[in-house]
């Protein structure tokens, strides 16, 4: 299994300009989510989806979209790219978790995108 | 709001001296704690998971314990191979799916 990969690695973007990162996962998992990791912030999480067609908004949802068309890929979409959006970004996967106690809880994450806007 | 704080923001020891890091939590009914650790440059490797107060779980030279406030990982005669980001996060039962909030984490450096 290749676990959660994520493509790009690196990515300078100018003001205003628009990209995907894509996120995928080969371990038929139902959770997708993205996250942001910012230095004195920690991980705060952008978007989740608990199974194909279904997403939701996570703490910090706003100049994000995301859409979740087959349960292996998660794309995270940069509509216009503003300085603030510098940042790493993660995409993580589990089981739902509905199983409670249980190791179907545990998220895996990706290797990250490294975004500069400019 | 779920809520974590990890203390110390770092810490460097000397390879052999053992220490413990701190997670104290808030959340609405605790479903699961989470450590993981983070190497620069790579995302968060999962490394425990502690579901109710007293649990407790080892790995090689890390002890994660939980009690109702906060958890502790504790490092038994560190290495160097052991520097890095200890990430904690936590998931309530009011959460949709499975969703975790996470602290700032604790930047350990082991010194040979």
């Amino acid at each position: 299994n290749a676990g959660v990969t994520q493509t790009p690695k690196f990515q300078v973007l100018k003001t205003g300009q628009s990209m995907t990162l894509q996120c995928a996962q080969d371990m038929n998992h139902e959770y997708m989510s993205w996250y942001r990791q910012d230095p004195g912030m920690g991980l705060r999480l952008i978007h989740y989806s608990v199974g194909a067609g279904i997403t939701d908004q996570g703490e910090v949802p706003n100049g994000y979209n995301v859409s979740r068309s087959t349960t292996e890929d998660f794309p995270l979409r940069l509509l216009s790219a503003a300085p603030s959006q510098t940042s790493v970004y993660f995409c993580a996967s589990s089981y739902s978790g509905l199983a409670g106690k249980s190791s179907y809880n545990e998220q895996f994450f990706g290797p990250g995108t490294r975004l500069t806007v400019l | 709001e779920d809520q974590v704080t990890q203390s110390p923001e770092a810490l460097r020891l000397q390879e052999g001296e053992s220490s413990s890091l701190n997670c104290s939590y808030t959340v609405s009914g605790l479903r699961g704690l989470f450590w993981y650790r983070q190497d620069p440059g790579k995302g968060p490797e999962f490394l425990f998971t502690l579901y109710s107060a007293g649990e407790e779980k080892e790995k090689e030279r890390l002890k994660a314990t939980l009690t109702k406030k906060e958890s502790f990982l504790h490092i038994t005669a560190p290495k160097p191979e052991d520097s890095a980001t200890y990430l904690c996060a936590v998931q309530g039962w009011g959460t949709s799916g499975s969703r975790l909030t996470f602290g700032e984490g604790t930047q350990l450096t082991v010194n040979p």
